[in-house]
């Protein structure tokens, strides 16, 4: 059974940087051709992709927010996580990590998702 | 950036009734679209990928088609449990983009 869960720091201050956790399980890492990628959603709106990382370390980012993105991952410990530095009122959204198997193509498995909410 | 229109904002429907609801890219996507449900309370599930392939455990119900530009999404016999926000995405290109949503309502 595949799950992923997205914690994150619930409230932060402009110009901070937000740090997101996923942590999943039913699948790994190491397996050829998986990925876990972030997307965004503020409240109200629709989905933006933030950025991809795969099973050999290869990276996908939006390029509207490359500057301000980093994406990694714990293979041992089946976490993978974003940094969003330089943080505004405009990154104030819920935060979704999902699994992405090659063979599909397709976000498949979703986290239930983390509220974040950038404010002074 | 490919550019996602999903032109219907909201729809309305009765149980029981056949519903579509339309996707269009910027440019050509090569059928990679896939679609996702977005319950009221946040959850999000995978339908459809690569334009026509039903996820596991998805209702059969459930179908998708389209070629180029143009896709579409269609629900036959529409059931209570699919109240939701349906979104198209294009995995064609970097970055992967999606459509504004489409809220499905009972009438």
């Amino acid at each position: 059974q595949v799950t992923l869960k997205e914690s994150g720091p619930g409230i932060l201050k402009p110009s901070q940087t937000l740090s997101l956790t996923c942590s999943f399980s039913g699948f790994s890492l190491s397996t050829s051709g998986m990925g876990v990628g972030w997307i965004r959603q503020p409240s109200g709106k629709g989905l933006e992709w933030l950025a991809h990382i795969w099973w050999d370390d290869d990276k996908y980012y939006n390029p509207s927010l490359k500057s301000q993105l980093t994406i990694s991952k714990d293979t041992s410990r089946n976490q993978v996580f974003l940094k969003i530095t330089s943080v505004d009122t405009a990154d104030t959204a819920t935060y979704y990590c999902a699994r992405r198997a090659d063979s599909s193509g397709a976000m498949d498995y979703w986290g239930q998702g983390t509220s974040v909410t950038v404010s002074s | 950036d490919i550019q996602m229109t999903q032109t219907t904002s909201s729809l309305s429907a009765s149980l029981g009734d056949r519903v579509t609801i339309s996707c269009s890219a910027s440019q050509g996507i090569s059928n990679y679209l896939n679609w996702y449900q977005q319950k009221p309370d946040g959850t999000v599930k995978l339908l459809i990928y690569y334009t026509s392939s039903l996820h596991s455990g998805v209702p059969s119900r459930f179908s998708g088609s389209g070629s180029g530009t143009d896709y579409s999404l269609t629900i036959s016999n529409l059931e209570p449990e699919d109240i939701a926000t349906y979104y198209c995405q294009q995995y064609s290109k970097l970055p992967w983009t999606f459509g504004g949503g489409t809220k499905l309502e009972i009438k």
